[in-house]
This record gives structure tokens, sequence and C-alpha cells, in this order.
């Protein structure tokens, strides 16, 4: 089944700053990358995704890259702001394939 | 409001006890999951329902038995509650053919 694994698991950074999530994956099937946020005491959400016939998407100051040769995943987030402070998950997704397999989560701090 | 709500929020209980979370979407989708997150915030599928019909069920104890009544319902019934049970679950929903999740705010399980 499909493995995801994502980095780091802390990070702390100033407000302003850029951040930068990593995730890798191991089956190549997979062509469904999305991003969930979670603030504290919430579900997951949705903040950005990407699929397999893409290398890049962004959206505002958020964008996601693709290496598909590598097996690799990236979220960007420019400018932090307090806000984009919360708990950060990529998943993968095989293609006909109902189940999402989530990383292990990134807490991502935003230093005012 | 549109959502995935859960009840209750907060359950404390006994080792050996029985308990229920009840999960309700009014957005329409067709399939509903469980999800388990740890203390360690890893998220993993337990079960998935499309169309009241079970399409997902993960390696998890039979202790733990998902109800679909419609399919804007998913219940989560959980026999002899252990210590090892303790955890956020969070229900989600999802249109078919469409891969986004939209999760609950979860219910969180204690077991003394």
């Amino acid at each position: 089944g499909e493995n995801v694994e994502q980095h780091p698991s802390t990070l702390s950074v100033q407000e302003g700053d850029s951040a930068v999530i990593k995730c890798t994956y191991s089956d190549s099937a997979s062509n469904y990358f999305p991003w969930y946020k979670q603030e504290l005491g919430k579900g997951p959400q949705l903040i950005i995704d990407i699929r397999s016939n893409v290398g890049e998407k962004k959206d505002q100051r958020i964008a996601v890259t693709l290496n598909k040769t590598a097996k690799h995943f990236s979220l960007h987030i420019t400018e932090t702001q307090p806000e984009d402070s919360a708990v950060y998950f990529c998943a993968a997704r095989g293609f006909g394939n109902e189940k999402l397999t989530f990383g292990t989560g990134t807490r991502l701090t935003i230093i005012p | 409001d549109t959502a995935v709500s859960q009840t209750p929020k907060y359950l404390v209980t006994q080792m050996g006890n029985d308990k229920s979370i009840k999960c309700e979407q009014n957005l329409g989708h067709d399939t509903m999951y469980w999800y388990k997150q740890d203390s360690k915030k890893f998220l993993k599928i337990m079960f998935s329902y499309n169309n009241k019909e079970l399409i997902i069920n993960e390696t998890v104890p039979n202790r733990f038995s998902p109800k679909s009544p419609d399919k804007a319902h998913l219940n989560l019934h959980i026999n002899s509650l252990e210590l090892g049970d303790s955890a956020v679950y969070f229900c989600a929903s999802s249109r078919q053919g469409k891969v986004e999740l939209f999760f609950g705010s979860g219910t969180q399980l204690s077991v003394l």
C-alpha cells in the first residue's frame, strides 16, 4: 500500500518569512496529492491540491510542487502570517483508489 | 450551516464500556468516512461507506462497528473500550467522483 513520509514534524518561522514542508510517497500509481490544514480543535481542511499531470500549482500565498520522478511534493507558504500557525498534512491517493493516505503532519508555528 | 457534524465533541468513559459517536452530513455527499487521529496527530482511515455500503475496512479491531442508516449518517459504535482507543475520531464526507474530504470537528475520546 501507499506510504507517505512528511518532514519536518515541527517548523517555526518568523512572520513574513517562507515555510516549506516536504513529502515523499511510495506508490508510483498515486496521482492526486492534497494538502490539509488543521487548526486547533478543528478537523483538517483542504487548502490546495495537485494532480500528477501538473508540476506546480499556486493559490495566492501557497503553492505546491510535484516531482513525479522523485516521488516527492512540497508545500510552500510565502509571507507567513500568524493565522498560518496550524498542523499541515500532505496526502496521496492512487487512481481508482478511494483511500487517501496521510503524512504524519507538520506543526507550523509563526513567530510574530 | 452546511457541514459535517459529529457528537459528542468530548467523550470520557471507563475501560470496558460501550459507546457510540454519531455523524451527520448535510452536504448531499455519497461517501462518508471515519478517521482516527492519535496523540502524535497521525491520521488513519478506519472505514468508508458509499451510499450505505462499506467500501473500505482497514485493519480495525472488530470491537469497532460502523453503521450507516442512510447516506447522510455514519455512526461508530465501540464495544469493550480499551485504553489504546483514546484518540480523536473524525468523521468526513466526500461527493462521489470528487476527492476533497470535508471533516467534522472531531470527537475526543478518553478511556480511563
